[in-house]
């Protein structure tokens, strides 16, 4: 299983937005409505933003949204903020009980 | 509120194996599944495996496959993994995180623990 591509890098100013995308294939992403997303700042734990590629858990601003098309899932954060600085990874189910992450994309709040 | 904890880091040598402990709280330990991701130093999450604590039953990655076991105590409500043969390239931090209801069809990987510290060195 191959990982998910996503843009090494991304950043924005405060107060605009940025979109980072993750891209499979129809076996992943394409294929099923499972697409997360998680926040990871340096030495810290991934945390839950996204899930089900649309879906926010509670306490997740509604600057973070989610979206897909065909094989590919993007992440939209609106309005930057200074701690919106992280590296965000995508997740998708891959079939037959199997997971995959993408390579993740730093974050960057000029 | 659910928490995630794990044991402490741990130094290998190559050719030696690492058992990971998980102890969730705030849910019932049985009732999600839980999932093992590791990380190497500056790079990307990495899916493992995930084992349903009611069952044992597990599933895991095909790269990981013959040298991960992953294992749960249900009277300790602790999760387990086994990594064997380790090389430098194992050399990661290892989380837990809990993974969806075991009675549902949701592929929710949520709750994460605050990682493990494995170095393989000679």
């Amino acid at each position: 299983q191959s990982a998910l591509t996503q843009p090494p890098s991304a950043s924005g100013s405060p107060g605009q937005s940025v979109t980072i995308s993750c891209t499979g294939t129809s076996s992943d992403v394409g294929g099923y409505n499972y697409v997360s997303w998680y926040q990871q700042h340096p030495g810290k734990a991934p945390k839950l933003m996204i899930h089900e590629v649309t879906k926010r858990p509670s306490g997740v601003p509604d600057r973070f949204s989610g979206s897909k098309s065909g094989n590919t899932a993007s992440l939209t954060v609106s309005g930057l903020q200074a701690e919106d600085e992280a590296d965000y990874y995508c997740n998708s189910y891959a079939g037959s009980n199997n997971w995959v992450f993408g390579g993740g994309t730093k974050l960057t709040v000029l | 509120q659910v928490q995630l904890v794990q044991s402490g880091a741990e130094v290998k040598k190559p050719g030696a194996s690492v058992k990971v402990s998980c102890k969730p709280s705030g849910y019932t330990f049985t009732g999600y599944y839980m999932h093992w991701v590791r990380q190497a130093p500056g790079q990307g999450l990495e899916w493992m495996g995930r084992i349903n604590p009611n069952s044992g039953g597990t599933n895991s990655a095909q790269k990981f496959q013959g040298r991960v076991t992953m294992t749960r105590d249900t009277s300790i409500s602790t999760a387990y993994m086994e990594l064997s043969g380790l090389t430098s390239d194992d050399t990661a931090v290892y989380y837990c995180a809990r993974g969806t209801v075991v009675a549902g069809t949701g592929r929710l990987i949520d709750y994460w623990g605050q990682g493990t510290l494995v170095t393989v060195s000679s």
